[in-house]
This record gives C-alpha cells, sequence and structure tokens, in this order.
C-alpha cells in the first residue's frame, strides 16, 4: 500500500526539542524528493522544508531556518524531522509529503495524515 | 518569496453548479503551479498540476488552466463532496508558497 505514516508529535515545552519520523511505503522511497509542511491551527499550509532523493540538498523556510533539521534514510525508507529550540507559534499539524518529481522542486502527490506539534509550557 | 493570492475567499455555491477558482503569482512561475482540496481533518489531496495534469483518480470535471501568474480551477458541476477548502501553490521556486485558500461552501 502507498502510503506515508508519521509519528512523534505531541506536548512539549518551548525551547525543548522534538523528533517527528515518516515511514514511507509501496514506492521506491529513495528516488524522490520529499517534504515537511505544516498547518497551524484553523490556518492554511506553510512548506517547513525538502531534502532531495539522496539526501544531499536541503532546504528550510526561513521561519526555521538554524533550528530545524530534515534528514532521510533511504535504507529505512524513513524521512525524520529534527525540532530544536521550539515556540509556540510551531504549534501545528506536520505533514509529511512525497515530491512528484525525482529532482528539482515539486508538487506533492502523497501525503501523510500528519502529527500534531503543540508548543505549550 | 512569490505570493500567492486566491480569490474569492469563500464561494458559496448550490450543488451542480459550476465552479471558478482563481490563483494569482506576484511573479511568473510558468505553469509549475499545483492545486489541492483539503477537508476537514484530512490531509491535502493534488488535483492537478503542471500545465495539464489532473492526478490520479480525480473526477473529470475538474481541470486547471493558466500560466505564468494568473491560473484558475474549475469545477464544472459540483457535487456534495467537492465542498472543501482549495489551495494553490507554486513550486517554481523555494521556498514553496501556497495560496491561503478557497472555501467551497453549500448555498
Amino acid at each position: 500500500q502507498v502510503q506515508l505514516v508519521e509519528s512523534g508529535g505531541g506536548v512539549v515545552q518551548p525551547g525543548r526539542s522534538l523528533r517527528l519520523s515518516c515511514a514511507a511505503s509501496g514506492f521506491t522511497f529513495s528516488n524522490y524528493g520529499m517534504y515537511w509542511v505544516r498547518q497551524a491551527p484553523g490556518k492554511g499550509l506553510e512548506w517547513v522544508t525538502v531534502i532531495s532523493s539522496d539526501g544531499s540538498n536541503k532546504n528550510y523556510a526561513d521561519s526555521v531556518k538554524g533550528r530545524f533539521t530534515i534528514s532521510r534514510d533511504n535504507s529505512k525508507n524513513t524521512l525524520y524531522l529534527q525540532m530544536n529550540s521550539l515556540r509556540a507559534d510551531d504549534t501545528a499539524v506536520y505533514y509529511c509529503a512525497k515530491g512528484g518529481c525525482t529532482s528539482g522542486n515539486c508538487y506533492s502527490n502523497l501525503w501523510g495524515q500528519g502529527t500534531l506539534v503543540t508548543v505549550s509550557s | 518569496e512569490i505570493v500567492m493570492t486566491q480569490s474569492p475567499a469563500t464561494l458559496s455555491a448550490s450543488p451542480g453548479e459550476r465552479a471558478t477558482l482563481s490563483c494569482r503569482a506576484s511573479q511568473s512561475v510558468s505553469t509549475k503551479l499545483a492545486w489541492y482540496q483539503q477537508k476537514p481533518g484530512q490531509a491535502p489531496r493534488l488535483l492537478f498540476y503542471g500545465e495539464s495534469s489532473t492526478a490520479t483518480g480525480i473526477p473529470a470535471r475538474f481541470s486547471g488552466s493558466g500560466s505564468g501568474t494568473e491560473f484558475t480551477l474549475t469545477i464544472t458541476s459540483l457535487q456534495s463532496e467537492d465542498f472543501a477548502v482549495y489551495y494553490c501553490q507554486q513550486y517554481n521556486d523555494w521556498p514553496l508558497t501556497f495560496g491561503g485558500g478557497t472555501k467551497v461552501e453549500i448555498k
């Protein structure tokens, strides 16, 4: 079955860290760029970060640059998001998403169900 | 950063009616534009991308058009399952950016 399954969300205090995971199945994970996208409660969608298929290229939104790190393990078909120095405005549902292209910036044609991260004291 | 602006913010329509949603980019994105549908409590779903590509499993009543800075998503005959929020997204340049969304609600 072609799917993405996120895990690792929860409630965390401001300034603390959290790591999200996204397990991929049903497609050749190592062929595609992968994204993290977030959605604050009642708000729209925001791209957070992207990683190329081999992990060599990464980009971040200014809002998370220097605090978040994206990585992947192609041997485990898993995508990660390490989130440090969390702030209240990082509270959101975090989706992992698969790029529809084998290279370059792309749309996303497969999304996980999302995992909620709540930053609160 | 390329700013994407969607209009209207809310569209009220009846089942069977035609719906036209607009998306404008602050600078040219060529044809690197995608449309997504999101229902409450669900992840976004890709509808349409590029110059003329409909995503897998999307009904033929959904179509997209446009290039450069002006884009349109058309739903030819609204069905009950089409009432949702629709987002456009440019993938011409990083950071990838979404529009603010158009909510299609039942009139």
